[in-house]
């Protein structure tokens, strides 16, 4: 059973436009939301990470908006570049600490000049 | 500093012969994890260790597989006898109490 859901499994996306990745979740002992992102032949990097007592975290051209009520968060790209072509995961877990990370299935994007 | 090392990046190994995967966590982190990542399952826990202690290996698949820390620079992951179906990214990471997991650069896995 997939505790993370992640859409869409792929994205094309033009320079300079926005990507957007969309991740729901059933259990609601998650408190930590971390968005990862994989480059071919690396292992995943955390990208950037929100708790559930904000509704959106940013940084730089990346933001994770957070529905609590709907069970629902999603990973903004800003002014996409042809650099940020990589694999995304999402992932949840209860707390920071906590040793089990529940990863999304992942979505791959590319950005077209 | 140096991150997660792994070893080795690439191994092709014929069905029933003994893997074992080798990594040496960023010092001074005390949790160690091992992930797999597959098309089908994405990614997996598979066991960690706290202190060098295996704390939750609810993950490993069945008895074929097996890890050890035997000390806090160095796990092994080991699969014995190896199975087609093992194939698979397996990625090694680690924390230290409360931070972000760093993963390494992952094992290549093929079992022919």
């Amino acid at each position: 059973q997939q505790q993370v859901k992640q859409s869409p499994q792929s994205l094309i996306v033009q320079k300079g436009g926005i990507s957007i990745i969309n991740c729901a979740y059933e259990n609601t002992a998650f408190d930590y939301f971390p968005w990862y992102q994989q480059f071919p032949g690396k292992g995943p990097a955390l990208l950037i990470a929100i708790r559930p007592d904000v509704s959106e975290k940013k940084e730089g051209r990346f933001t994770i908006s957070f529905n609590k009520s709907a069970k629902q968060f999603s990973l903004h790209i800003m002014d996409s570049q042809p650099g940020d072509s990589a694999t995304y995961f999402c992932a949840a877990s209860m707390g920071t600490g906590a040793n089990n990370l529940f990863f999304g299935t992942g979505t791959r994007l590319t950005v077209i000049p | 500093d140096a991150g997660v090392i792994q070893s080795p990046r690439h191994e092709v190994t014929e069905m029933g012969q003994e893997v074992t995967l080798r990594c040496k966590p960023i010092s001074g982190h005390d949790y160690l994890f091992w992930y797999r990542q597959t098309m089908m399952r994405g990614l997996e826990l598979l066991i960690y260790f706290n202190n060098n202690v295996p704390i939750d290996d609810s993950g490993m698949p069945e008895d074929r597989f097996s890890a050890k820390m035997p000390n806090a620079s160095f796990s092994t992951l080991k699969i014995q006898p190896s199975e087609p179906r093992d194939s698979a990214v397996y990625f090694c990471a680690s924390r230290r109490d409360g931070g972000t997991i760093y993963f390494g650069e992952g094992s290549w896995l093929t079992v022919v």
